[in-house]
């Protein structure tokens, strides 16, 4: 995927457990975001970050949070994943004539 | 109001039709216009961007009306292939944040 990788690619959590969604970029871009897609709803911006040691909220940021320590990694916390969190994520970069360039996705049932 | 309304279809079209698709939106602040492609379970990818002069990809052509505020896309000559949802997005703002349509799906068929 054009340099954006994302892990975990599938994932079911308890309701009140945390994990962390990874997105890894090696395309040098200061710019990396994350979405959530749900059904009959556009894409929804969660946070964002314009570069190392910068990061801000989004549409929907309650819920998560994330840091931007190096500019290659962007990771996404969940810390108590609730039902309502049950959703497609995006990690996604800006650059280039490219424009944004998405991760595969990671698709996170919570029960 | 949706800051971005599409028609989520699904447009039915045989191969080879021409079929149209239409996108409102309602921030006239937005500064950049996309159109991008999902197909089923995958992520979305940049198929063009919408310039106000109008522009053309092969079989694909992108309008802007920024008076209407509305933008379009023109597929001539329909694939097998080109069974998708088309999402509309907008940029706005200096971080050039996208707002998303919801997609309007097409099935090309025999």
């Amino acid at each position: 995927n054009a340099g954006v990788t994302q892990t975990p690619k599938f994932q079911v959590l308890k309701t009140g457990q945390s994990m962390t969604l990874q997105c890894a970029q090696d395309m040098n871009h200061e710019y990396m975001s994350w979405y959530r897609q749900d059904p009959g709803m556009g894409l929804r911006l969660i946070h964002y970050s314009v570069g190392a040691g910068i990061t801000d909220q989004g549409e929907v940021p309650n819920g998560y949070n994330v840091s931007r320590s190096t500019t290659e990694d962007f990771p996404l916390r969940l810390l108590s994943a609730a039902p309502s969190q049950t959703s497609v994520y995006f990690c996604a970069i800006r650059g280039g004539k490219a424009g944004y360039t998405f991760g595969s996705g990671t698709r996170l049932t919570v029960v | 109001r949706k800051e971005v309304e599409q028609d989520p279809g699904p447009f039915n079209v045989p191969e080879g039709a021409t079929v149209a698709f239409n996108c409102t939106y309602s921030n006239s602040a937005s500064q950049s216009f996309f159109w991008y492609r999902q197909d089923c379970r995958k992520e979305p990818k940049l198929l063009m961007s919408v310039y106000s002069s109008g522009n053309e990809d092969g079989r694909f052509t992108a309008q802007l009306n920024r008076a209407s505020q509305y933008i379009s896309l023109l597929i001539r000559d329909s694939k097998l292939s080109d069974s998708a949802t088309y999402l509309c997005v907008l940029g706005a703002g200096t971080a050039s944040k996208l707002t998303f349509g919801t997609g309007t799906r097409l099935q090309v068929t025999l």
